[in-house]
């Protein structure tokens, strides 16, 4: 069965410091995965997506993520955090027909 | 003009009471999806629809009826409602059934549902 796990469920860092939320997911075949972010009372926007090819995956807002076979992760970068960031952050796999997402880390940024 | 939209954002009522939530997708989609986010955050998939026709169903309990009048559609009718159902419900679309390639999913903004 599908399962993501994030380990952390809340990170606060500072404004300009670099970001990196971890994701472990666990699927018997070929992975799709997706990092979406839900701002305070909105719905959730993909920030980037990983379905083959590079493992370092580029998205909105100057996120990365690499994906790592051999460690089932997927963890979320930024090297500079706005306080625009603060948001809760989730990570999902997707096979046949439907997501599976993890518990969500809620990022908070120091001034 | 927005892709996925649901109505009410907001919704109160007292327990044991019927209510809708209604969805609506522009994007030409061929799947919509039904999501519960519980008080913890967790989201998890109830029901999903390619096509007018039901793919998934995930135990929700038979209180909940998805209902998917044509393709652009997919409205969620909830019978009896119980203490347990005040969650986030959140409506989402994609091109197909990801067949093999992990089709992106659009969501909506939810609505907050409050059973008192």
């Amino acid at each position: 069965a599908q399962s993501v796990t994030q380990p952390d469920i809340h990170i606060t860092v500072s404004e300009g410091a670099s970001l990196e939320l971890r994701c472990n997911y666990s699927y018997g075949a070929t992975p799709y995965l997706f990092w979406y972010v839900q701002s305070p009372g909105q719905g959730l926007q993909l920030l980037l997506k990983y379905f083959s090819g590079d493992t370092l995956v580029q998205g909105i807002k100057g996120f990365e993520a690499e994906f790592k076979r051999s460690q089932s992760s997927f963890n979320l970068r930024k090297p500079s955090v706005h306080w625009s960031d603060a948001a809760e952050y989730f990570c999902a796999v997707g096979g046949a027909q439907k997501l599976v997402f993890g518990q969500g880390t809620r990022l908070t940024i120091n001034p | 003009d927005t892709a996925v939209s649901q109505t009410p954002k907001y919704l109160v009522t007292q327990m044991g009471n019927d209510k809708s939530i209604k969805c609506e997708q522009n994007l030409g989609h061929d799947t919509m999806y039904w999501y519960k986010q519980d008080s913890k955050k967790f989201l998890k998939i109830m029901f999903s629809y390619n096509n007018k026709e039901l793919i998934i169903n995930e135990t929700v309990p038979n209180r909940f009826s998805p209902k998917s009048p044509d393709k652009a559609h997919l409205n969620l009718h909830i019978n009896s409602l119980e203490l347990g159902d005040s969650a986030v419900y959140f409506c989402a679309s994609s091109q197909g059934i990801g067949q093999g390639k992990g089709d992106i999913q659009y969501f909506g903004a939810g609505t907050r549902l409050s059973v008192l």
